[in-house]
């Protein structure tokens, strides 16, 4: 069990620049999760794919942001015309199906500095 | 609407005394409970969680937590607290009525434990 991971882990960017994260979930897990974490507050919800089906979305994924799953595996979360106001961990978490009411892995989370 | 509340943005204990850590829900319906901790430059990392059956969960490294339907509470408790429980501590919900399975988070506990 490799963990969720996440890369890249730091990422500063200039206002207006395009980003692009990724997530690789636990193997097998077949649902995985967006949140943002700002400072001094608890992680928020942003999105969620069960394989490669994305089954829900947050009202904070304006129409800049964008999360695909291709191919049920890994994920990317793009941030279009970055402004300040995104600047957040972003993490990512996997939960497995064969758990009933399975806990969710997180991943170490990506930096997000908009300047 | 669901929420989370952590009344108390820092606890602070001394190393082999208990502590609690507080934490009150809203939901629409019966809840699943969770509670995660997050150390500096890491992702949340899972503790315990309720989800049906006896009041008092055990859950990872000696925390345990109590449920308490009628005062809408779940807090989080360790019998003697180390100094290496210093970290940020997240309580979650889930909506048992949702297949979807996002969380809602409350703003943490910072907890410091000292020597």
């Amino acid at each position: 069990d490799t963990g969720v991971s996440q890369d890249p882990r730091h990422k500063i960017t200039k206002r207006g620049q395009n980003v692009t994260f990724r997530c690789d979930p636990i193997s097998e897990h077949n649902r995985l999760y967006w949140y943002r974490q700002t400072l001094g507050q608890g992680p928020e919800f942003l999105t969620y794919f069960q394989n490669e089906a994305q089954l829900e979305k947050s009202r904070l994924l304006s129409d800049r942001f964008s999360a695909e799953r291709p191919k049920g595996s890994f994920s990317t979360l793009e941030i279009q015309r970055t402004e300040q106001g995104d600047s957040a961990m972003y993490l990512c978490a996997s939960s497995d199906p064969g758990l009933a009411f399975h806990e969710q892995y997180f991943g170490p989370g990506t930096r997000l500095t908009v300047t | 609407a669901q929420s989370v509340a952590q009344p108390e943005d820092q606890v602070n204990v001394a190393e082999g005394n208990p502590l609690t850590v507080k934490c009150t829900y809203s939901v629409s319906g019966n809840p699943y409970l969770f509670w995660y901790v997050q150390y500096p430059n890491r992702g949340l990392q899972f503790l315990l969680k309720y989800i049906t059956g006896d009041n008092l969960v055990k859950g990872s490294y000696g925390f345990e937590a109590e449920f308490n339907k009628s005062q809408t509470s779940f807090h989080l408790k360790k019998p003697s607290a180390l100094v290496s429980d210093s970290a940020l501590y997240f309580c979650a919900v889930r909506d048992r009525g949702s297949t979807l399975g996002r969380l809602y988070f409350g703003r943490g506990t910072q907890l410091t434990v000292w020597p």
